[in-house]
């Protein structure tokens, strides 16, 4: 199975700082993705990435920002955070042409 | 773009009985669908998936149906355990090697002992 790891797991920050969250898979997947999960709304996708210098905007990508510098992380900023943005946010990955996303554990973001 | 719908969003059940969860999507041409699990505190995990060229797909206690021409599919769980209480998600997606997954709202089932 694929590892994919996130960091932090826990963050409260304030309206207007710029956070990153960080994501790591062990696996040269090609294909990452990061989500956020809302009560009722279930995972959306934010942006999403089919490989290095390859970024590409989700269904909910206004505030948020991915960059693709080699095969194994893809951070998510969040320019100047707001309080909708307070989410899980999950990160995964699959490989080129398989259809199996493998998910990181989540990062509980609190943005008061 | 393609829109999931899951019911119900909530599910009790008794230990042994079974739990059947629904999703409906919009667009034709998506033709994968997958289920994922998902435990307290953790990403969700795939259980499940069925392709548009099979109408059922079974996994011991687990099984997927899909209607095309309704443009539904489903999740069967049998004999179910307190460990199958968790959140489930459907998805569906057109099989182009780009795998950008549409996901249902979810579906919190609970087993009680």
């Amino acid at each position: 199975d694929a590892e994919i790891t996130q960091s932090p797991r826990h963050k409260i920050t304030e309206t207007g700082r710029q956070v990153t969250l960080a994501c790591h898979q062990i696996w040269n997947h090609n294909n990452m993705f990061w989500y956020r999960q809302d009560l009722g709304h279930g995972l959306r996708l934010i942006h999403y990435s089919y490989g290095v210098h390859d970024t590409n905007k989700g269904e909910v990508s206004d505030g948020y920002s991915v960059s693709r510098s080699n095969t194994e992380d893809l951070p998510l900023t969040l320019e100047s955070a707001a309080s909708s943005q307070t989410s899980v946010y999950f990160c995964a990955s699959s490989e080129l042409g398989a259809n199996e996303q493998f998910f990181g554990p989540g990062t509980r973001l609190t943005v008061l | 773009g393609e829109n999931v719908e899951q019911h119900p969003s909530t599910l009790s059940v008794q230990e042994g009985d079974s739990a059947v969860i629904k999703c409906t999507y919009s667009d034709s041409a998506s033709n994968y669908f997958p289920w994922y699990k998902q435990e307290l505190g953790k990403g969700p995990q795939l259980i499940i998936d069925i392709r548009s060229n099979v109408g059922e797909k079974k996994d011991q206690r687990i099984a997927v149906t899909l209607n095309k021409t309704a443009k539904h599919f489903s999740l069967h769980i049998t004999e179910t355990q307190p460990e199958d209480s968790a959140v489930y998600f459907c998805a569906a997606t057109m099989n182009t090697g780009f795998q950008k997954l549409v996901f249902g709202t979810g579906t919190r089932l609970l087993v009680s002992p």
